[in-house]
């Protein structure tokens, strides 16, 4: 069965300094990766997600992820956070085999000024 | 594109109601739509996978009879809760996928909270 952690709950940064919001997973087959956020009382928007290729995906509003798989982790980052990038951050895990998304707690990520 | 809207964005009824959320993909046919149920400050839990025009997958422990799921249509998916309870209080979210293809990213609605009073 898939599975998706997300060991912190919240994480807090600096404005300018880089971020990262850590993923790791467990999946039978090839693993489908993906990361949403969520605004408050939105519903999610993707920003990005590994298939297959180059380890290292390009997303939307400057966010980077990182796929690795011997140490199967997905993590996020961005070299410069923003205040506006506080929001609430899922990622997801999908195989071959399964239809459904499955997705971590979600980690909390606070930008301060 | 991918624009996924869902109707209506929030709703407060009395217990014993039955309350009907509609989700809609705008631009594009939605072969298979996700419900998810998400409790405050805690990760989405998927209700229900539906198909256009078969009947929805439910999740163990959703009550099908109480969440009513129609797929009716390419770009509609509607999801009634029947005799809603305080309990059903909740914030619902729709997503929807072009195909089946386990690598297709689901594009989301943006929520409907349900207050039953």
């Amino acid at each position: 069965a898939q599975s998706v952690a997300q060991p912190e709950d919240q994480v807090n940064v600096a404005e300018g300094n880089p971020l990262t919001v850590k993923c790791t997973y467990s999946v039978s087959g090839n693993p489908y990766l993906f990361w949403y956020v969520q605004y408050p009382n939105r519903g999610l928007q993707f920003l990005l997600k590994y298939i297959t290729g180059d380890n290292l995906v390009k997303g939307s509003y400057g966010f980077e992820a990182e796929f690795n798989k011997s140490q199967t982790s997905f993590h996020l980052k961005k070299p410069s956070a923003l205040v506006s990038d506080s929001a609430l951050y899922f990622c997801a895990v999908r195989d071959d085999y399964g239809q459904n998304f499955v997705f971590g707690p979600g980690t909390r990520l606070s930008v301060l000024p | 594109g991918a624009v996924v809207s869902q109707h209506p964005s929030w709703v407060i009824c009395k217990s014993g109601t039955s309350v009907k959320i509609e989700c809609r993909s705008l631009d594009f046919q939605a072969t298979t739509m996700f419900w998810y149920r998400q409790f405050p400050k805690q990760s989405l839990m998927l209700m229900a996978t539906s198909n256009e025009g078969s009947k929805a997958t439910y999740e163990q422990g959703v009550e099908k009879d109480k969440f009513l799921i129609n797929h009716a249509s390419l770009t509609l998916s509607t999801l009634t809760v029947t005799s809603a309870h305080p309990e059903d209080s909740s914030f619902y979210i729709c997503s929807a996928q072009t195909s089946t293809a386990s690598y297709n990213e689901q594009f989301f609605g943006p929520g409907t909270r349900l207050t039953v009073l």
